[in-house]
């Protein structure tokens, strides 16, 4: 299965800069997705990042909050954008292979917190 | 819309005993992908097993299998031999197919501690 390496592991922001969270694939993938984990929560989808367009934002999640970007198909970024306390969680990157989905792998994940 | 429950909150196993960790799903997309995974204190997700609608078997990789009841509409993990590694939170997902292809619905999750 892929890898994918995902960057900065953890990271302590103060409140209204903007960090950006890297993964690199080692092979391409047709799908990449990002990821909100708050405090004790569950996984929520945050945008499918769409290789050469704009990526495909879930409900409570925008483009100026969350900008994304994804230049081939092993790469892409999410960048938290004016951060606030709230937004103090775990990022995740994921990617879905060409062969179909049997399993979808996970980047180590961005433990972010604001302060 | 796809839904996926896990009702157990925490569970306890005695190392070397065998756990079962609960979850059902809904979603009215005839193809889908059940799959879980461990999340430890790290933060990363671990892919465990993967269950595909139309499979006719229930998956087995290792320690872990998956009880599929399609019909129930359950999607069971089983870890057998218990491992003081093992403990972790553990999340059942599913992708269904079409346009969602790939996008992963999370349940709640349910925190494992192993006993020694």
């Amino acid at each position: 299965s892929a890898v994918i390496s995902q960057k900065p592991s953890r990271d302590i922001c103060q409140r209204g800069t903007s960090l950006t969270i890297q993964c690199q694939v080692d092979s391409q993938v047709t799908m990449m997705f990002w990821y909100r984990q708050q405090p004790g929560q569950s996984l929520t989808l945050i945008a499918t990042a769409n290789q050469g367009s704009e990526a495909t934002y879930e409900s409570g999640f925008v483009i100026d909050k969350f900008p994304i970007s994804r230049p081939n198909l092993t790469f892409s970024t999410l960048t938290v954008s004016n951060m606030s306390p709230e937004d103090s969680s775990i990022y995740l990157c994921s990617g879905a292979g060409t062969g179909g989905i049997t399993e979808a792998f996970f980047g180590q994940g961005t433990r972010l917190t604001v302060v | 819309a796809q839904k996926i429950t896990q009702t157990q909150p925490g569970m306890f196993v005695q190392e070397k005993e065998a756990v079962t960790l609960d979850c059902t799903y809904d979603t009215s997309d005839p193809s889908y992908g059940l799959f879980w995974y461990k999340q430890p204190s790290s933060g990363e997700m671990i892919f465990l097993i993967y269950q595909g609608s139309y499979d006719q078997q229930n998956a087995t990789e290792g320690r872990y299998s998956l009880n599929f009841q399609k019909a129930r509409k359950s999607a069971n993990l089983v870890i057998s031999a218990s491992q003081l590694g093992d403990s972790a939170m553990y999340f059942c997902a599913m992708s269904a197919g079409g346009t969602s292809y790939g996008k992963l619905t999370f349940g709640q999750g349910t925190i494992l501690t192993v006993h020694p």
